[in-house]
């Protein structure tokens, strides 16, 4: 049972647009999320997260909504660059749960034309 | 400050042997998590060490163990390989154990077996 899904595998958009990852969730008790971003060739590298407290974090190009109501979290990138392409990853975890591991979704691969 | 470093880069095992991975923590971290991410998947929790001590462990078999050193560096053994464990293995590395959130990741080895 996938507790953490992206359903899209692919995105395409052009430079300069919005860039809208969605990924959704069905344990209620996730309280913080996460997002990576994934080059080939190397490991994940955090990008942004967001507490449940919260419904929005900001971090200049870099937006992470989430609607707790719908379990569902989406990052969004403006203006969309072509160095953005890389597959990016919706984490989510439990905070101080048992065993304080991430739980992630399959990713959606993310390319951004000129 | 230095990052999470893993080695080696690539293995190739044949079924039925043993393999040890290596992966040093981002300085001041005392936090470890291993993660395998087979083709097309996202990364998938192993375990994770604290303070060298086990601190939570995923939905993989007892020939998968590890440990943690008073440096916080850690192993990854895994015995008896199957062609299944052909994978990426990921380090991860945070402060604060269960509370830690955030974690960041090394560039993976990845593991062929044959």
């Amino acid at each position: 049972d996938q507790q953490v899904k992206q359903n899209s595998p692919s995105l395409s958009v052009q430079e300069g647009r919005i860039s809208i990852l969605n990924c959704d969730y069905t344990n209620s008790m996730f309280d913080y999320f996460l997002w990576y971003k994934k080059y080939p060739a190397e490991g994940p590298t955090f990008l942004i997260s967001i507490s449940s407290i919260k419904d929005k974090n900001e971090d200049g190009r870099f937006t992470v909504f989430l609607n707790k109501s719908a379990k569902h979290l989406s990052l969004h990138i403006v203006p969309s660059q072509p160095g953005d392409s890389a597959v990016y990853f919706c984490a989510a975890k439990v905070v101080g749960g048992s065993q304080g591991n991430l739980i992630f979704g399959k990713g959606t691969k993310l390319s951004v034309k000129p | 400050e230095t990052g999470v470093t893993q080695s080696p880069t690539h293995l190739i095992k044949t079924r039925g042997q043993q393999v040890t991975l290596r992966c040093s923590s981002q300085s001041g971290h005392n936090t470890v998590s291993w993660y395998q991410q087979a083709l097309g998947q996202g990364p998938q929790f192993i375990f994770q060490y604290y303070r060298e001590e086990e601190n939570g462990r995923g939905n993989f078999p007892p020939r998968f163990s590890g440990l943690q050193f008073p440096n916080y560096s850690s192993e990854l053994n895994v015995n008896a390989l199957e062609l299944d464990d052909s994978a990426l293995y990921l380090c991860a590395s945070s402060d604060g154990g269960l509370a830690g959130n955030e974690q960041f990741f090394g560039p993976g080895t990845r593991l062929t077996v044959l």
